[in-house]
């Protein structure tokens, strides 16, 4: 089972910057928080992911908190094509036996 | 960007016949898996596969659900006697040894078992 909790939706204007949460208070110390998001159909896509510091690439930016009980994942400016479902998920980095274990994601609606 | 690729994207297949759904890793990655995703439900594990082995599988993988890697670029899922109930989104993701971009995912081959 997922290890993690998100709300089942949420929405944001396009253009604003969109905070989506994630709690996972069991995480384990060589756990990473991954986020990964959906676009109807398609396969799950990487977006970000992080140990304990807070982390920022080309897509999002990942706040962890300090416990690393939760977290949250930031798009800075969100566009229409945004619109998906957002996965967060802890798993070891690496090992054979990684895998990541997918809950039900929080669905993000984008509006003009 | 590196891709995974999966083929066919969608396949129609009778109950009770064998379908082999087949996907290209990215080159110098060395896991594998298989997901599933049934219409309106979540992304389901099915199985790991590293070092010409199964790593895990899930409860769904059953004796009717086999993988394999025959010529180091391939990694292929085979469902011996399809049900309905098969009838889902199968994807395919590999990741290397060290964290690039993670977890890499195909498109998906769309199974429908009639």
């Amino acid at each position: 089972d997922a290890k993690t909790t998100q709300p089942p939706s949420m929405d944001c204007a396009e253009g604003r910057a969109a905070n989506l949460p994630c709690n996972h208070s069991t995480i384990s110390g060589n756990e990473y928080v991954y986020w990964y998001r959906q676009i109807h159909s398609q396969g799950p896509q990487y977006i970000i992911h992080g140990l304990k510091n807070n982390e920022t690439n080309e897509m999002a930016s990942l706040i962890i908190t300090e416990d690393r009980k939760s977290s949250t994942l930031i798009l800075p400016h969100a566009t229409l094509r945004d619109t998906a479902v957002y996965y967060c998920i802890v798993s070891p980095l690496t090992g054979a036996n990684s895998k990541l274990t997918f809950g039900k994601g929080i669905t993000l609606s984008v509006r003009p | 960007e590196p891709e995974v690729t999966q083929t066919p994207s969608h396949q129609v297949t009778q109950m009770g016949q064998e379908v082999i759904l087949r996907c290209v890793p990215i080159s110098n990655h060395l896991y594998f898996y298989w997901y599933r995703q049934i219409l309106g439900q979540k992304v389901e594990f099915l199985v790991s596969f590293y070092n010409n082995e199964i790593s895990e599988k899930s409860e769904i993988f059953d004796d009717q659900f086999s993988v394999e890697r025959p010529d180091g670029s391939n990694f292929t899922l085979k469902i011996r006697s399809t049900k309905l109930e098969d009838s889902a989104m199968y994807f395919c993701a590999s990741r290397g040894d060290t964290f690039n971009y993670g977890y890499t995912f195909g498109s998906g081959t769309r199974l429908t078992v009639v």
